[in-house]
């Protein structure tokens, strides 16, 4: 399986602003995907990180409040904007490396006051 | 929408007895079934997974069966230990898109 490293681990941020998740694949791969667990919660799509085009967006996601970037095939970039309490959660990136096969980042903690 | 299901959402089981944790799904067509393991304060890892053509895999103490009929999946652990206690996800792949919709979790704690 690939090797995933998110950037960064740990934040802890003020409501309003913005924080910008990094994540990074030491090969290519096909698809790459952003996830948000809430604490003691499940996984949740945020979107398809699509490598030279617009993101695809999950119902209840949407572009102004989580901006995505995919410039190539081994990194990608989600943005959370304009934050609030509500929004302290951990986001994860997974990637695609074969037909279905999905494998996670580490997680970025993110705690907004 | 579509919607997976897991059961039970909590489960204790002594060192050495097996473990079973069941999913159902919506989505009929399917093609893909993970599970991953998360511990605490770690990522989820995948551990088996089972595709729609196979009823049934197996991996050393781990074994994933498929009624597509029904549309349930199940993740079987045996003679299990201490280390397996963590939360397992399913997750069924939705309709051909790559994308996953995964369960709400199972905490599984094994009792030494």
């Amino acid at each position: 399986s690939a090797v995933i490293s998110q950037k960064p681990s740990r934040d802890i941020c003020q409501r309003g602003t913005s924080l910008t998740i990094q994540c990074q694949v030491d090969s290519q791969v096909t698809m790459m995907f952003w996830y948000r667990q809430q604490p003691g919660q499940s996984l949740t799509l945020i979107a398809t990180a699509n490598q030279g085009s617009e993101a695809t967006y999950e119902s209840g996601f949407v572009i102004d409040k989580f901006p995505i970037s995919r410039p190539n095939l081994t990194f990608s970039t989600l943005t959370v904007s304009n934050m609030s309490p509500e929004d302290s959660s951990i986001y994860l990136c997974s990637v695609a490396t074969g037909v279905y096969e999905q494998y996670f980042g580490p997680g970025t903690r993110l705690t907004v006051t | 929408g579509e919607n997976v299901e897991q059961h039970p959402s909590t489960l204790s089981v002594q060192e050495g007895d097996s473990a079973v944790i069941k999913c159902t799904y919506s989505d009929s067509a399917s093609n893909y079934f993970p599970w991953y393991k998360q511990e605490l304060g770690k990522r989820p890892q995948l551990i088996i997974d089972i595709r729609s053509n196979v009823g049934e895999k197996k991996d050393q103490r781990i074994a994933v069966t498929l009624n597509k009929t029904a549309k349930h999946f199940s993740l079987h652990i045996t003679e299990t230990q201490p280390e397996d206690s963590a939360v397992y996800f399913c997750a069924a792949e939705f309709s051909g898109t790559y994308k996953y919709i995964f369960g709400t979790g199972t905490r599984l704690k094994v009792l030494a």
